[in-house]
């Protein structure tokens, strides 16, 4: 079945402790996409890669980190996690760089810092 | 400047009323494409239809249908007999080229709340 995994679903972590979130897709995507998203501001994206080694920054990287060493693999890394990236996490793949048929989504984690 | 506005914020229906979900998008490229998700209060986000800049056709999938106007840049979301299982937020999307770069990138509106209830 063609889909983007991550994980964990669920983490609450404290303050200051590095965490990684991983995501994969088993769709030979060039594109992939991590996004935040918090009540009222919708999904916002952090950093997005169009191939491998190629990474870039979205609209809120501060805090993130990220790394494309295979074509399948994107994790997204807090090297020190503090309470304001609490969130609803999504990692997302797409078939073309020009994104015509949007996003295949993950089913998100649910970030919490204490 | 916001790029996809969903004015409205939360809906809420009886079942079996038809239900209209507003978006406006923005933007300078003449080619683009323009989306909506579903996500259900299970969270996770689920395509639902996508149209290209060029195709300006109405679409209908069973109670759900799109009504795509460039003329006021809107791409709006129509449930018809609405049920208890539409329940869900509804986010607009629109693909377009990065602000001075070659990149894409997909912009969502903040979306819509929409209950429907029994």
């Amino acid at each position: 079945e063609a889909q983007v995994t991550q994980n964990p679903r669920y983490l609450i972590t404290v303050t200051g402790k590095k965490l990684t979130v991983t995501c994969s897709q088993n769709m030979n995507h060039e594109y992939m996409s991590w996004y935040r998203q918090d009540p009222g501001l919708g999904l916002r994206q952090i950093y997005y890669s169009m191939n491998v080694e190629v990474t870039d920054k979205g609209d809120v990287p501060e805090g993130y980190k990220v790394s494309r060493k295979e074509k399948r693999n994107f994790p997204l890394i807090l090297e020190s996690p503090s309470p304001n990236q609490t969130s609803l996490y999504f990692c997302a793949s797409s078939r073309r760089l020009d994104l015509d048929y949007g996003y295949t989504f993950g089913s998100g984690t649910r970030l919490t810092v204490v | 400047a916001q790029k996809v506005t969903q004015a409205q914020t939360e809906i809420s229906v009886v079942e079996k009323e038809d239900v209209t979900l507003d978006c406006v998008y923005e933007t300078r490229d003449t080619t683009y494409y323009l989306f909506w998700y579903k996500q259900p209060p299970s969270g996770e986000l689920v395509f639902l239809i996508r149209r290209n800049s060029f195709d300006e056709q109405n679409e209908i999938s069973g109670r759900y249908s799109w009504n795509f106007q460039k003329s006021t840049s809107s791409f709006n979301f129509t449930i018809t007999a609405s049920q208890v299982v539409d329940s869900a937020v509804y986010f607009c999307a629109l693909s377009e080229k990065k602000v001075g770069g070659s990149n894409y990138k997909l912009t969502f509106g903040k979306g819509t709340l929409l209950t429907v209830n029994p």
